[in-house]
Order: structure tokens, then C-alpha cells, then sequence
């Protein structure tokens, strides 16, 4: 089974600062990747998807994620971080299921505080 | 379009009751997803439903039961609660096949006391 690793349960950024979040994933084959993020008391929303097309992805908010081969990863980046971004977020692989579904195998999260 | 709808939100139930959480979406997607989230593990797959008529045990079946009763609801019951089912229970929808988005209901927050 594939499995995603999440490295850092907090990170603490200030306004304005670069944010990374880091996710390497296990997987025998091209893995198809995603992001997603949880604002309090919400449900999880989709950031952006790996689909192998290219190997920077671009997603909602001004985030992006670049997947590396060579290093397994598919680490989430944000060039300036803003007050509202402070969730938490998850990487996520996915396994095709029996009939036609698909399992989302997610890592344990990483919670990101914004300081002023 | 309200996409997924979980209901109820919040729930407080006694050792050994029984209760059932309700989903139900309007995005016409085939497969429907219940997992559920404990702080420091992600979130993990109870059961799902491929497509309309079908369920199977996902990652963490025991104690649940569901039931996909048209192709816009999916409904995970709880036979006997237990303490160590208190947890955030989300609903999620998709197209199915590899690869795919999921989307997600907004959850319900169940204690078992």
C-alpha cells in the first residue's frame, strides 16, 4: 500500500515569510499526489493535485508543490505566507479500490501558525 | 449547490447507544467515502461505496455499518458506540477510479461518553 509522510506536525511562520511544508511519499509507481487544507471546524478542501503532467503544480491560494523523483517528495511552498492561511494541511495518495473507488491514504497532518 | 451535506454536526452519545450519520450530496459523483479523523493520525477510510449498490470495508470497519441508499446518500450507523469512536466523522464524494478528487462534507463531531 502507498503511504505519504508528513515531516513536522507544527510549523510557525511569520506574515510575509516563505512557507514549506514537507511530504514524501512510498510508492512503486508514479503516485497520483494531493494537497489539501482544514480550516477550523471545516471540512477538508482540495489545494492541488499531482497527475504526473507536470512536475510543478500550481493550486488555489498561491500555493504550489513540486514533485521530485529522485527524492520521493512533494513538498507544499508558498513564496509570502498571509494570516488567513493558518489551517492545517494534508498530504494525501491515492489507491485504486475494489469496484472502481479510490482511497485517499493521507499523512497526519502539519498545522501551520501565521505570526504577526 | 450545497455538495456535501453531513448532518448532524454535533452529537454526544452514551456507551453502548446507537446512532446514524447522514450524507448526502448533489454533485451526481458515483463513489462515496466515510473516514474518520483522530488528532496525530490524518484521516482514516471506514467503508465506501464504489458506486450505487455496492459498499466495502475500508481501513477501519469494525464497529460501524453503512449504507448507500440511492446514489445521492450514504449513511455510516453505529451499532453500539464506544468510547474509542469519539471522533470527527467526514463524508466525501468522488468520481471514482485513481487518481481522483474527493470532495468533503464539513463533518459531524461525535463524543461517546
Amino acid at each position: 500500500a502507498q503511504s505519504v509522510t508528513q515531516l513536522g506536525s507544527h510549523v510557525s511562520v511569520s506574515e510575509g515569510a516563505l512557507v514549506l511544508l514537507r511530504c514524501n511519499y512510498s510508492s512503486s509507481v508514479p503516485p497520483y499526489l494531493f494537497w489539501y487544507v482544514q480550516y477550523p471546524n471545516q471540512g477538508l478542501q482540495l489545494l492541488l493535485k499531482y497527475t504526473s503532467a507536470a512536475t510543478l503544480v500550481k493550486g488555489i491560494n498561491g500555493f504550489e508543490a513540486e514533485f521530485k523523483k529522485s527524492e520521493t517528495s512533494f513538498h507544499l511552498t508558498k513564496p509570502s505566507a498571509h494570516m488567513s492561511d493558518a489551517a492545517e494541511y494534508f498530504c494525501a495518495v491515492s489507491d485504486l479500490l475494489t469496484g472502481g473507488g479510490n482511497k485517499l491514504t493521507f499523512g497526519t497532518g502539519t498545522q501551520l501558525k501565521v505570526e504577526l | 449547490n450545497a455538495g456535501v451535506t453531513q448532518t448532524p454536526k454535533f452529537q454526544v452519545l452514551k456507551t453502548g447507544q446507537s446512532m446514524t450519520l447522514q450524507c448526502a450530496q448533489d454533485m451526481n459523483h458515483n463513489s462515496m467515502y466515510w473516514y474518520r479523523q483522530d488528532p496525530g493520525m490524518g484521516l482514516r477510510l471506514i467503508y465506501y461505496s464504489a458506486s450505487e449498490g455496492t459498499t466495502d470495508k475500508g481501513e477501519v470497519p469494525n464497529g460501524y455499518n453503512v449504507s448507500r441508499l440511492n446514489k445521492r446518500e450514504f449513511s455510516l450507523r453505529l451499532e453500539s458506540a464506544a468510547p474509542s469512536q469519539t471522533s470527527v466523522y467526514f463524508c466525501a464524494t468522488g468520481l471514482g477510479g485513481d487518481g481522483n478528487i474527493q470532495y468533503f462534507g464539513a463533518g459531524t463531531r461525535l463524543s461517546v461518553l
